[in-house]
């Protein structure tokens, strides 16, 4: 595709309910990134992947966070038993080369709400 | 760890001023610094990327500028447009990790 694709765009899901958000980055971008915006902040980091290996997952919030990219394409987050404090856009971007030494495309996000 | 904040937080203008966001940094060890627009419900546009080695970087009416030794830089929008209307995040990568660190964000309107 002509960028990067997140889906879905919105969830609803009740406390405790598991979630998977998806990213398909740009077509052979090697570093693919996943955020988090709380309303009202910016983005915060929460891990990094180049090609299949996570490379960087220190921002992840707590063990209930996961994510993988198996093929080294498509990424998935998954928010095992979802609190309300999850609640926010969670944003992916995907870049040509590894690192953030080149721009970063972003997508327009997934807006997790939970109730 | 590295800290980014902006000024101001929110700013509303009339259409045709010229006007300056501001943004700072605690570690000056950076790579580079990128300015985002964000037009609600939608993801993140890069404005400009200006290289730790850099000063500035134009692009139409932006112009955004570095001063790495003290932790600042500027985005300068030229005769601001209605369709300017929107949040800029500045966000900085650092010479250790992967990530960007990102701003608060500064929510323009420019009034017609």
């Amino acid at each position: 595709g002509a960028g990067v694709s997140q889906s879905p765009r919105y969830k609803v899901a009740k406390r405790g309910q598991d979630v998977a958000l998806r990213c398909d980055p740009i077509s052979g971008h090697v570093s693919l990134f996943w955020y988090q915006q709380a309303l009202g902040q910016g983005p915060e980091f929460l891990t990094y992947f180049q090609n299949e290996a996570q490379l960087d997952k220190s921002g992840l919030p707590s063990d209930r966070f996961f994510a993988e990219r198996p093929e080294g394409s498509v990424s998935t987050l998954k928010i095992q038993r979802t609190q309300q404090e999850d609640s926010a856009v969670y944003l992916c971007a995907s870049s040509l080369e590894r690192g953030a030494m080149h721009i970063q495309y972003f997508g327009a996000g997934t807006r997790l709400s939970v109730l | 760890k590295q800290e980014v904040t902006q000024i101001p937080a929110a700013l509303s203008v009339p259409e045709g001023e010229n006007l300056v966001l501001n943004c700072s940094f605690t570690d000056s060890a950076i790579y580079n610094l990128q300015w985002f627009r964000q037009d609600p419900g939608k993801g993140l546009t890069s404005l400009l990327l200006i290289q730790s080695s850099q000063r500035e970087q134009t692009s139409g009416r932006l112009n955004a500028s570095l001063d790495k030794s003290s932790g600042r830089s500027t985005l300068y929008i030229a005769a601001s447009q209605p369709g300017d209307s929107a949040t800029y995040l500045c966000a900085v990568k650092d010479n250790a990790g992967n990530m960007l660190t990102f701003g608060g964000g500064t929510r323009l309107m420019v009034k017609p």
